[in-house]
């Protein structure tokens, strides 16, 4: 079975600190790698997307993806309050449907 | 952006009724659709994957003759859940993939109550 490994935490960051989510998948044949940011009773949001080996940065967000260890990490840099929330990691599995972690709850902190 | 219309947002049925969710692309064509449940504190379990004018595929425990899927247009796909049980109360999130490049759009998700 295709599985999304999460920490599910509570992850505890104070306001201003990098806050760093980590999730490893077992399908090596895996393609494309999405970060997603939830809110309690709302639809999952794009945060990020990767596809290739390194880093890809979009404002405080950087994805980074290593295909040989199978793992992907999202770093959130000067954390606020408002990313209080939980980020689900999906990879694609067969057919193009997303396979999702457990998710990892943030808490920032004022 | 790219935008999926579900609805309804929540809904409360008794046990033993039948509900109808319904997810639209409004702005472009969503060749598949992919249909996902969540239970508190849990993540979203795919069911079913759709593809315009096929029959839906589903994930091994899925009971199709109970979770019914139509995608009849390449802008509406429903999902109907027939004889629901409490244990079906649950959020039920709709997702369309429009290609490599553009990803994955979700709907707003509906919350399902059954008493």
């Amino acid at each position: 079975q295709k599985e999304v490994e999460q920490n599910s935490g509570p992850l505890s960051v104070p306001e201003g600190a990098i806050a760093s989510l980590n999730c490893t998948y077992s399908d090596r044949g895996s393609q494309s790698f999405f970060w997603y940011r939830q809110y309690s009773g709302k639809s999952p949001e794009l945060i990020m997307s990767i596809y290739s080996n390194g880093d890809k940065e979009d404002g405080r967000f950087t994805a980074q993806l290593n295909k040989a260890s199978q793992y992907v990490s999202l770093l959130i840099r000067d954390s606020q309050p408002s990313d209080s929330a939980t980020y689900l990691c999906a990879v694609t599995g067969s057919g193009y449907a997303l396979n999702f972690g457990k998710g990892t709850s943030l808490l920032v902190t004022p | 952006g790219a935008v999926v219309s579900q609805h309804p947002s929540w809904v409360i049925c008794k046990s033993g009724t039948s509900v109808k969710i319904e997810c639209r692309s409004l702005d472009f064509q969503a060749t598949t659709m992919f249909w996902y449940r969540q239970f508190p504190k849990q993540s979203l379990m795919l069911m079913a994957t759709s593809n315009e004018g096929s029959k839906a595929t589903y994930e091994q425990g899925v009971e199709k003759d109970k979770f019914l899927i139509n995608h009849a247009s390449l802008t509406l796909s429903t999902l109907t859940v027939t004889s629901a049980h409490p244990e079906d109360s649950s959020f039920y999130i709709c997702s369309a993939r429009q290609g490599a490049i553009y990803g994955y759009t979700f709907g707003s998700g509906t919350r399902l109550t059954v008493v």
